[in-house]
């Protein structure tokens, strides 16, 4: 059985640039879900996607957006970046009625 | 709005004695509870969870206790192991809506010294 990976591990950007991050779902698994975790902090809800579309949303702006494919798998978009988007991002996937969640290895980005 | 508290940043413990990390959480329609134990560069592992319906749930070492009317609940590692030394959430979830999103806690860093 397939875990959740991310891609890629580590990322530099700068200000005002746009990012991609990839999560492939472990498999069998239909929804995945996208966390931000700042440095001190625990995961926060970005979004999640089930069935190629949003499933419900946290408290981001519109700048990050996503995708989930036939697949199941997923990306997470950040338009126009900015300092207060440096952290750890990270993809978790889960049966559509599951409560636990299986989380990958995150990306951490880092915004200049 | 912090819904999910874990008011203590770490916690050091002696190996096999008794780990006990503490969780409380304000808003009263969660009734799903998770802890995730998360090592440096990994992400957070999944580790034992807990419904609203029981006030205590055991996996081996792990014990994990909800007190409903305190809105509390607790992580019981006995015995305590230097494996264990880790960052610990509490996450708690409403199941039942569009989206199982998870509320996470700030962590728990726990030190089993050898």
């Amino acid at each position: 059985e397939t875990g959740v990976t991310q891609s890629p591990t580590h990322l530099i950007k700068t200000r005002g640039q746009q990012v991609t991050l990839r999560c492939s779902s472990q498999s069998g698994h239909n929804t995945v879900s996208w966390y931000q975790q700042a440095l001190g902090q625990g995961p926060q809800f970005i979004f999640q996607y089930y069935r190629e579309e949003e499933n419900g949303r946290g408290n981001f702006p519109p700048r990050f957006s996503g995708l989930q494919f036939p697949n199941y798998s997923s990306e997470l978009n950040v338009n126009a970046l900015e300092l207060d988007d440096s952290a750890l991002y990270l993809c978790a996937s889960s049966l559509e009625s599951g409560f636990i969640q299986y989380f990958g290895a995150g990306t951490r980005l880092s915004v200049l | 709005d912090q819904q999910v508290k874990q008011n203590s940043p770490s916690l050091s413990v002696q190996e096999g004695r008794i780990s006990i990390l503490n969780c409380d959480y304000t808003n009263s329609m969660f009734d799903y509870f998770l802890w995730y134990k998360k090592y440096p560069a990994e992400g957070p592992t999944f580790l034992i969870s807990i419904s609203s319906i029981k006030d205590k749930n055991e996996d081996g070492r792990f014990t994990v206790f909800l007190n409903k009317s305190a809105k509390h609940l607790s992580l019981h590692i006995v015995p305590s192991q230097p494996g264990d030394s880790a960052v610990y959430f509490c996450a708690a979830t409403r199941p039942g809506g569009a989206t199982n999103k998870l509320i996470f806690g700030t962590g728990t860093l726990l030190a089993v010294q050898p």
